[in-house]
């Protein structure tokens, strides 16, 4: 099974809210990743966080990160239309080089 | 910096075919892993290479394989389609830091009909 697992699957939302996405993992983590796909294309790298980290700020996007849970979060604040993709947490088995292990992802529409 | 290219971006095939997917990671990187990402199973790791050694593969069959030249770009190759092959296949490469971020390109959407 996969290492992280998103929640919710889909979020509906209007622009100017603000989007929260959970993820989940089951092994210990060097670090947990975000990445954003638009329909059917590449990813996109949006923020990396260390198992040391908390917290991580870039742009709109805020990440945390509770290891005791084994859980991330990613917010988005005032989306805009153009967020509109699904977003993936990944993380690396330890050992695995450059192996990724991604969740299910989450789908967001943010509707103008 | 150009970004990863793949190419084709889109394939047809039919079953039984055998089919070459390319990869350029970004200039300096070397290392280039594969994944496969269908609506049924996800984003899934298929292999990953570095200074030409094939260093990790996920759990897919034997027709499924790939190569890294000295120029680090990649292929990827797979033998005797099946419709369930019909995937996108990303390419991504990162530095030679283990466990950075990776960088994809956008993929070869392969049809199997």
């Amino acid at each position: 099974s996969q290492q992280g697992e998103e929640d919710p699957q889909a979020l509906s939302i209007q622009e100017g809210e603000n989007a929260t996405m959970n993820c989940s993992y089951k092994t210990s983590i060097n670090n947990l990743q975000w990445y954003r796909q638009n329909s059917g294309r590449g990813l996109v790298h949006l923020i990396l966080i260390r198992s040391n980290e908390r917290e991580k700020h870039s742009g709109r996007l805020r990440v945390t990160l509770d290891t005791s849970k084994k859980s991330s979060s990613l917010l988005i604040t005032a989306s805009r239309a153009a967020d509109t993709a699904s977003y993936f947490c990944a993380t690396y088995l330890s050992g695995g080089y450059n192996k990724l292990i991604f969740g299910a992802g989450t789908r967001l529409a943010v509707h103008p | 910096k150009a970004g990863v290219t793949q190419t084709p971006r889109y394939l047809i095939k039919t079953r039984g075919q055998q089919v070459t997917l390319s990869c350029s990671p970004i200039s300096g990187h070397r290392s280039v892993s594969w994944y496969q990402q269908t609506p049924g199973q996800g984003l899934q790791f298929l292999f990953e290479y570095f200074s030409e050694t094939q260093r990790n593969k996920g759990n897919f069959p034997g027709r499924f394989s790939g190569r890294q030249f000295s120029n680090s770009r990649s292929e990827m190759n797979v033998s005797t389609l099946e419709l369930g092959d019909s995937a996108l296949y990303l390419c991504a490469s990162s530095r030679d830091r283990e466990e950075r971020e990776q960088y994809f390109g956008p993929g070869t959407r392969l049809t199997v009909t």
